[in-house]
């Protein structure tokens, strides 16, 4: 089973900045590997897949990037919407398995 | 627009039997694509527990095979979720989704939360 590790568990930004977050696989997942965004009570929802293929409605300050074992999400310019919890799932190698999230908070 | 909503008990005595459904809504069932279940215990990651296709056919966790039990109905359009033998490790906000044929999920419940206590 592929272990995913994402980096680091809370980042505190202020509007207008920039988000680095950071997933590290275990072994190498190709570019198998998705984002999800997850609001308070709010269902997950796809941000990318296949690394850095942006999914349907997902806004252009929104970037994945990546291959093997290491890959980023970056947000520019930080939005009131995109304070939240963003998880990473590799979909390389069953069973898939998903990072314990990233927290990106009001500083 | 595809929408998944998550059903059952929200509490469950441990030894017994977690079962949860999943209504689908937007899409047919039987149109294709796997549908899955995914946990949450608190304070942990995601971990996905099974999926299954509207013929029947089903992957499972390996972690989780020998309790788990997928089953759909299409003529409900809805898939279920069995898991015996519940223990407090258990406890978790179980979510449904649908999983692509590149084995990511593009659509997800809201979750619901299941706490296994006696």
């Amino acid at each position: 089973e592929i272990l995913m590790t994402q980096s680091p568990a809370t980042l505190s930004l202020s509007p207008g900045d920039t988000a680095s977050l950071s997933c590290r696989a275990s072994q190498s997942v190709g570019s198998s590997l998705a984002w999800y965004q997850q609001q308070p009570g709010q269902a997950p929802r796809l941000l990318f897949y296949g690394a850095f293929t942006r999914a349907t409605g997902v806004p252009a300050r929104f970037s994945g990037s990546g291959s093997g074992t290491e890959f980023t999400l970056t947000i520019s310019s930080l939005q009131s919407d995109d304070f939240a919890l963003y998880y990473c799932q590799q979909h390389d190698s069953w069973p898939w398995t998903f990072g314990q999230g990233t927290k990106v908070e009001l500083k | 627009q595809v929408q998944l909503k998550e059903s059952g008990p929200g509490l469950v005595k441990p030894s017994e039997t977690l079962s949860l459904t999943c209504d689908v809504s937007g899409y047919s069932i039987r149109s294709g694509y796997y549908w899955g279940w995914i946990r949450q215990p608190p304070g942990e990651a995601l971990e996905w527990i099974g999926s299954i296709y509207h013929t029947g056919s089903t992957f499972y966790n390996p972690s989780l095979k020998s309790r788990v039990t997928l089953s759909v109905d299409t003529s409900s359009n809805q898939f279920s979720l069995r898991l015996t033998f519940v223990t407090a490790a258990d406890t978790a906000v179980y979510y449904c989704a649908r999983r692509t044929h590149s084995y990511y999920f593009d659509f997800w419940g809201q979750g619901t939360l299941v706490s296994v206590s006696s």
